[in-house]
């Protein structure tokens, strides 16, 4: 069965630190993987998403890593600023196309 | 307009009461899900359609009941409500481009409470 941690559960850092957010999944038998933000009292936005034969996604500040063979997964954020400021959540897609997520990390910027 | 809807946004309820929850979806999106969020928790997911007439159980759909009324309404039931199914749930849509390719579409979340 699909398990996927995120380390740490929260994060407190101030305004300008570049930081990482790590994510592990147990079957490396997936199809992509994504990182999607959550906003309190909103829903899932999806940030990146990383095929299973690609190493590595960017988008503006954000840098996203898969190590499929290891099981492991990156989110670098830089230059973090208080908008950053949400749960950042991690899932696969396993081979029958279910998402399988993790807990997420609770990030707070300070400014 | 926003393209994944849910209702409604709060419920309270209590034990023993059936309740729906609704999703529609302007995306023409084929694929539907519904998924519970507990307090510190990822999402788990309930249960699934990819098309209308295909209805597929999650990791805990116990308790729970779907009805897929047409290719953009997909509704949740909880037959006789009890506390622990407090939790946020959401509703997503795919449009199963591409399963190495394919995301999912979220909903804002219906906050339901059982007292």
């Amino acid at each position: 069965k699909q398990e996927v941690t995120q380390i740490p559960a929260a994060l407190s850092v101030p305004e300008g630190e570049n930081l990482v957010l790590n994510c592990s999944f147990t079957d490396s038998a997936i199809y992509n993987l994504q990182w999607f933000r959550q906003d309190p009292g909103k829903g899932l936005t999806s940030l990146l998403l990383i095929q299973s034969s690609q190493r590595e996604q960017t988008s503006g500040r954000l840098n996203a890593s898969l190590d499929k063979s290891s099981g492991r997964s990156t989110l670098y954020i830089a230059a973090s600023q208080p908008g950053d400021s949400a749960t950042y959540l991690c899932a696969v897609m396993d081979s029958s196309y279910k998402l399988i997520f993790g807990s997420g990390t609770r990030l707070l910027v300070r400014p | 307009d926003a393209d994944v809807t849910q209702t409604p946004r709060n419920r309270i309820t209590k034990t023993g009461k059936r309740i729906m929850l609704e999703c529609s979806q302007t995306k023409g999106h084929d694929r539907m899900y519904w998924y519970r969020q507990d307090p510190g928790l990822g999402l788990q997911l309930i249960y699934y359609s990819f098309d209308v007439k295909d209805i597929n159980k999650g990791e805990i759909s116990d308790g729970y009941s779907v009805s897929r009324q047409a290719q953009a309404k997909f509704s949740l039931s909880l037959e006789s409500a009890i506390p622990n199914q407090t939790a946020l749930y959401f509703c997503a849509t795919s449009d199963a481009r591409g399963q190495y390719t394919d995301t999912q579409y979220f909903g804002p979340g219906t906050r339901l409470t059982v007292l």
